[in-house]
């Protein structure tokens, strides 16, 4: 089975702080995505990425940014967290180039920022 | 530009009450459907994939059609283990694009 794996579950960080979420997937995953949840509004794409280093803007990339050193690993940098980034932030990988294969998604992490 | 829409927003069925839920899209090149089940505070399960009008998935209670404009879930004499929010996916050449989601609840 497909496992993918989220550093924290629950989050509560303040205004201004740096933030740090980590996802590690376990199936040689190439493909890497990380989405956000907000009520009524679906999941939107913050940032995705194909290959180890590479890194492509979503729909809403603005106040994130994403690390790819290894291949299972793949960090979401809140770089200075605001309240409206409170969020559900959910994890996804996929295992062929492109996008047209299934992905898979963790857990996910509920961020608060106060 | 890219649009998914689930309807209802949420449902609310008794045990063994059939129903179906309803994904209308509007986009360029699509290349496939997905289903997702999700429990509250978790993360998306797969559950089909479609890939041409005219198929068909099932998996125990569930079954997922496709058309050229929609897609179907229907849940028969659902259980209350199938309360979750089911979310529908559309991907086309550039990414994918979720609709909101439709919450059922199936009371015993």
């Amino acid at each position: 089975d497909v496992k993918v794996t989220q550093s924290s579950r629950y989050l509560v960080k303040r205004t201004g702080e740096k933030v740090f979420l980590e996802c590690v997937q376990d199936m040689d995953h190439e493909n890497m995505f990380w989405y956000r949840q907000d009520p009524g509004l679906g999941l939107r794409l913050i940032y995705f990425s194909y290959d180890v280093k590479m890194k492509e803007k979503g729909d809403i990339p603005e106040g994130y940014s994403v690390s790819r050193e290894k291949k299972e690993r793949f960090s979401l940098i809140l770089e200075s967290a605001s309240t409206n980034q409170t969020s559900m932030y959910l994890c996804a990988s996929s295992p062929q180039a492109g996008l047209a294969e299934t992905q898979y998604f963790g857990p996910g992490t509920r961020l608060l920022v106060l | 530009e890219d649009q998914v829409t689930q309807s209802p927003e949420a449902l609310r069925l008794q045990e063994g009450e059939s129903s179906s839920l309803n994904c209308s899209y509007t986009v360029s090149g699509l290349r496939g459907l997905f289903w997702y089940r999700q429990d509250p505070g978790k993360g998306p399960e797969f559950l089909f994939t479609l890939y041409s009008a005219g198929e068909e998935k099932e998996k125990e209670r569930l079954k997922a059609t496709l058309t050229k404009k929609e897609s179907f879930l229907h849940i028969t004499a659902p259980k209350p283990e199938d309360s979750a929010t089911y979310l529908c996916a559309v991907q086309t050449t550039s990414r994918l694009s979720f609709g909101a989601g439709t919450t059922v609840t199936v009371r015993a």
